[in-house]
């Protein structure tokens, strides 16, 4: 069973914040990793994606990577209210097209 | 550049009835894939197609479930007999053949009574 696992959250910073999102996955051979931000009632919408161990940077989002620890990362920096939303990891294996996600954590920016 | 596109994007149906929905992938995306969402869990993958064929089906896709993409191009998602238990946010989504990141249409809210 390949199984991804996060924080349930809900996970709350005040504006401005740096939010810190985690994410463990059970199968080693994992190659691509993704994280979706969900607004509520709507669908994922990709904003990360990594492949090699290390950070990622893509403006206030940074994705880090730990194979060895399989472990995947997501901090927002600077959190802005319209960052309230559910972000879902994802796992793709070799050979294997699908996304496998986790359940998600619910990040709420206070003003 | 258009997105994936579904429909309908809200569908209320009684136990028993059939009911289906079509996805549009991106333009020149290859591969489409159907996922089931419900309420606090992540998407679940229940099939996906590379041009018209269907490569692989998830256990999660009972006998009542029946996918098509008859010419590589937009797919339909048909539930038979549909149970309460069918209730969730059925979501589509495309990629190129050569590329993992996936994309995803607004998906249609089923809502069985």
């Amino acid at each position: 069973q390949k199984e991804v696992e996060q924080n349930s959250g809900p996970l709350s910073v005040p504006e401005g914040a740096i939010a810190s999102l985690n994410c463990t996955y059970s199968d080693r051979g994992s190659q691509s990793f993704f994280w979706y931000r969900q607004y509520s009632g709507k669908s994922p919408e990709l904003i990360m994606s990594i492949y090699s161990n290390g950070d990622k940077e893509d403006g206030r989002f940074t994705a880090q990577l730990n194979k060895a620890s399989q472990y995947v990362s997501l901090l927002i920096r600077d959190s802005q209210p319209s960052d309230s939303a559910t972000y879902l990891c994802a796992v793709n294996y070799p050979n294997d097209y699908k996304l496998s996600f986790g359940a998600g954590t619910t990040v709420t920016v206070r003003a | 550049d258009t997105g994936v596109s579904q429909d309908p994007r809200h569908k209320i149906t009684k136990r028993g009835q059939n009911v289906t929905f079509r996805c549009d992938p991106i333009s020149e995306h290859n591969r489409l894939y159907w996922y089931r969402q419900t309420l606090g869990q992540g998407p679940e993958f229940l099939t996906y197609f590379q041009n018209e064929a269907q490569l692989e089906k998830s256990r999660l896709l009972s006998d009542r479930f029946s996918a098509e993409r008859p010419k590589g191009s937009f797919s339909t998602l048909e539930i038979q007999r549909t149970e309460q238990g069918d209730s969730a946010m059925y979501l589509c989504a495309s990629s190129l053949e050569w590329e993992v990141e996936q994309y995803f249409g607004p998906g249609t809210r089923l809502t069985v009574t």
